[in-house]
């Protein structure tokens, strides 16, 4: 069965450092999604992205925040100069269409900022 | 506003007895309503999810959820309950303001005795 992948698994850095934070959607999915889960707290929705660009974003989705498809696979967020508090599980997620399609998660990049 | 409500934040139950986990939305329109499993360390899967029909839905694992509109309900449940099912439920609604995305519940911690 098709699957979300992510990459890496954990990464830690120094606040202040950039970090990327790699997905493999499902290949014929069209939507792709940022969410993040703060330790002990809920999950929450960053980004949407459709078409090569940013659908919607929250709040929290500031000026240090990115995402790009920059090849056929992949979709990146990039966190420029990483905060304290940006430490979370990010969990990577595609769906075929929208609204009501099921959203697929990945197994999420743990990022531990210090 | 659109919210997710899981108002037991942690449940014990013993090996073989039932389960029902509590979830309460606050939506508009139709909603369209999931169920998520996370355990430890690892990313969302999905356990059911309800679009429309029959408000009783089956879902992997033995689980199953009742949509009950009246009372804004989607609770989870299961006869008797294993010890591999320990883990944290998240109920969560997809929404179409903006672009479709998925808003959380605060999550339920499953403990099981053995």
């Amino acid at each position: 069965e098709p699957e979300v992948t992510q990459t890496p698994s954990h990464q830690v850095t120094q606040m202040g450092q950039e970090v990327i934070l790699r997905c493999v959607p499902i290949s014929n999915h069209l939507y792709f999604y940022w969410y993040r889960q703060i330790l002990g707290q809920k999950v929450e929705f960053l980004v949407s992205f459709y078409n090569n660009e940013i659908s919607e974003k929250s709040e929290i989705f500031d000026d240090q925040f990115s995402v790009e498809r920059p090849d056929g696979s992949n979709f990146t967020l990039k966190i420029r100069s990483t905060k304290l508090e940006d430490s979370a599980m990010y969990f990577c997620a595609s769906s075929e269409g929208q609204p009501g399609k099921t959203q697929y998660f990945g197994p999420g990049t743990r990022l531990l900022v210090l | 506003a659109q919210s997710v409500t899981q108002p037991d934040i942690h449940i014990t139950v013993s090996e073989g007895a039932s389960l029902e986990l509590r979830c309460n939305y606050s939506y508009g329109a139709t909603p369209y309503l999931f169920w998520y499993v996370q355990s430890p360390g690892q990313g969302l899967q999905l356990l059911l999810k309800y679009f429309s029909g029959d408000t009783l839905v089956q879902g992997i694992k033995g689980f199953e959820a009742e949509f009950k509109r009246s009372q804004s309900s989607f609770n989870l449940r299961k006869p008797s309950v294993h010890w591999s099912d320990a883990a944290e439920y998240f109920c969560a609604v997809g929404v179409s303001s903006g672009t479709y995305k998925y808003i959380f519940g605060t999550g339920t911690r499953l403990k099981v005795l053995a």
